[in-house]
């Protein structure tokens, strides 16, 4: 199984600074096949990334995604309100099972 | 605009049987995967395993020997049946869609989740 590794754990930010999310997986993913998700407290996961770069629809481009082989980033360019919130990568790749990153923490400073 | 919907009991014994169905409104087509998560504080997001519109599955080597997961197609419902639980199987329970493109086999489409606690 590939293992996923987020970090920071938690990242404490003010409306409109940007923010770095990180993932680094164990092995390579096959054609950089990683989606990003994000997570409101009390809701399901919501697609935001696949394949490392693509915006899902109706995604504001205020995210994006980069990276390839092991690692992988997820980029908020001025975080709103509304971003607060858990994201969590995952890797679809070839390689069964599909897993998923521990999550990091965006909250509020 | 599809969406997904589990149903089944919020309560299991330990070393009973969980089931849950997830019913889909909207596209139930031959050109995805249906997909069981579940997430808990301990284990996170977890993968179970997926059905396909023939019947054919693929597990979480995890998850293999205590999971079953079917489809009716004619009822747009996704079935998981869940033996032997225990304590740590208390989790939300989700569906989720996945297309069958290599591409595009991330999970697009979400339930809300359903929480199972298992206790006595």
């Amino acid at each position: 199984e590939i293992v996923l590794t987020q970090s920071p754990g938690t990242l404490s930010l003010s409306p409109g600074e940007g923010a770095t999310l990180s993932c680094k997986t164990s092995q390579s993913v096959f054609r950089d096949y990683i989606a990003w998700y994000q997570q409101r407290p009390g809701q399901a996961p919501r697609l935001l990334i696949y394949a490392t770069s693509n915006r899902a629809a109706g995604i504001p481009d205020r995210f994006s995604g980069s990276g390839s082989g092991t690692d992988f980033t997820l980029t908020l360019s001025r975080v709103e309100p509304e971003d607060f919130a858990v994201y969590y990568c995952q890797q679809y790749g070839g390689s069964l099972p599909w897993s998923f990153g521990q999550g990091t923490k965006v909250e509020i400073k | 605009q599809v969406q997904l919907q589990e149903s089944g009991p919020g309560l299991v014994r330990p070393s009973e049987t969980l089931s849950v169905t997830c019913t889909v409104s909207g596209d139930f087509s031959g050109s995805y995967y249906w997909n069981w998560l579940r997430q808990s504080p301990e284990k996170g997001l977890e993968w179970i395993g997926y059905v396909f519109s023939t019947g054919t599955t693929h597990y979480n080597p995890s998850f293999e020997s205590r999971v079953t997961i079917s489809i009716d197609t004619s009822k747009s419902q996704v079935y998981l049946k869940m033996i032997s639980l225990i304590a740590a199987d208390t989790a939300t329970y989700y569906c989720a869609r996945a297309k069958v493109t290599p591409r595009e086999r991330y999970f697009d489409v979400w339930g809300h989740g359903i929480l199972v606690t298992v206790s006595s």
